[in-house]
């Protein structure tokens, strides 16, 4: 149970174009989604939480109009990176919780993202 | 600022052996607490869930937990090979908030 599915897994492109990502909750629903993003060698870093049904909230740092979150429907939640740079590469993850208190998160298989 | 705390590595442990993966938190409210395992390119995948003191096994995995200490660790049994990779130390404070550690590098030496 509690299976997390992220498309797509690959995404090259050119900079200047919008990359949507979509994580889904298969087997859950999904009040609650999290984006993180990791560079090579570096830790996981939290991006933004996605709340079904209301704006996301936004890390200290993550510019928001860049990098939109919607969470329309309690097993969907997507990130769009918005005229992405070669800067914005990089490996996204989303995860979510499945709702049991003070339980895991469960984590998609990423998407690498590169831009060239 | 709540904290989760690893030693970032690399942890070399010779196959067979038993390695021991260690992780502190600074909320002493935390009250669950969780083991990923990262490999090279991959996302963390769930190993291990503890939520009271003591231990917890699971096959060739055993996580202990010390809330007193705010210490909990991950001991993994007959080292493989295959273990090698990042270990994420993650912990659920009151505020129902998972907070990671930046994870320890664990290599197991044929």
């Amino acid at each position: 149970g509690a299976v997390v599915s992220q498309h797509p897994s690959r995404v090259i492109c050119k900079s200047g174009t919008s990359v949507k990502i979509e994580c889904r909750s298969l087997d859950f629903q999904a009040t609650t989604m999290f984006w993180y993003r990791q560079f090579p060698k570096q830790s996981l870093m939290l991006m933004a939480t996605s709340n079904e049904g209301s704006k996301a909230t936004y890390e200290q740092g993550v510019e928001k109009d860049k990098f939109l979150i919607n969470h329309a429907s309690l097993t969907l939640s997507t990130l769009t990176v918005t005229s992405a740079h070669p800067e914005d590469s990089s490996f996204y993850i989303c995860s979510a919780s499945d709702g049991q208190p003070m339980g895991p998160q469960h984590f998609g298989d990423g998407t690498r993202l590169s831009i060239l | 600022q709540k904290e989760v705390e690893q030693n970032s590595g690399p942890l070399s442990v010779p196959e067979g052996a038993i390695a021991s993966l260690n992780c502190t938190y600074s909320d002493r409210g935390s009250q669950s607490f969780f083991w990923y395992r990262q490999y090279s390119g991959k996302s963390p995948e769930l190993i291990m869930s503890i939520y009271s003191n003591g231990d917890k096994e699971d096959g060739r995995f055993t996580a202990q937990l010390n809330k007193a200490s705010q210490y909990v660790s991950l001991l993994i049994r007959d080292s493989q090979p295959s273990d090698s990779a990042t270990y994420l130390c993650a912990v659920n404070d009151r505020d129902d908030k998972i907070i990671f550690g930046k994870g320890t590098r664990l290599h197991i030496l044929p």
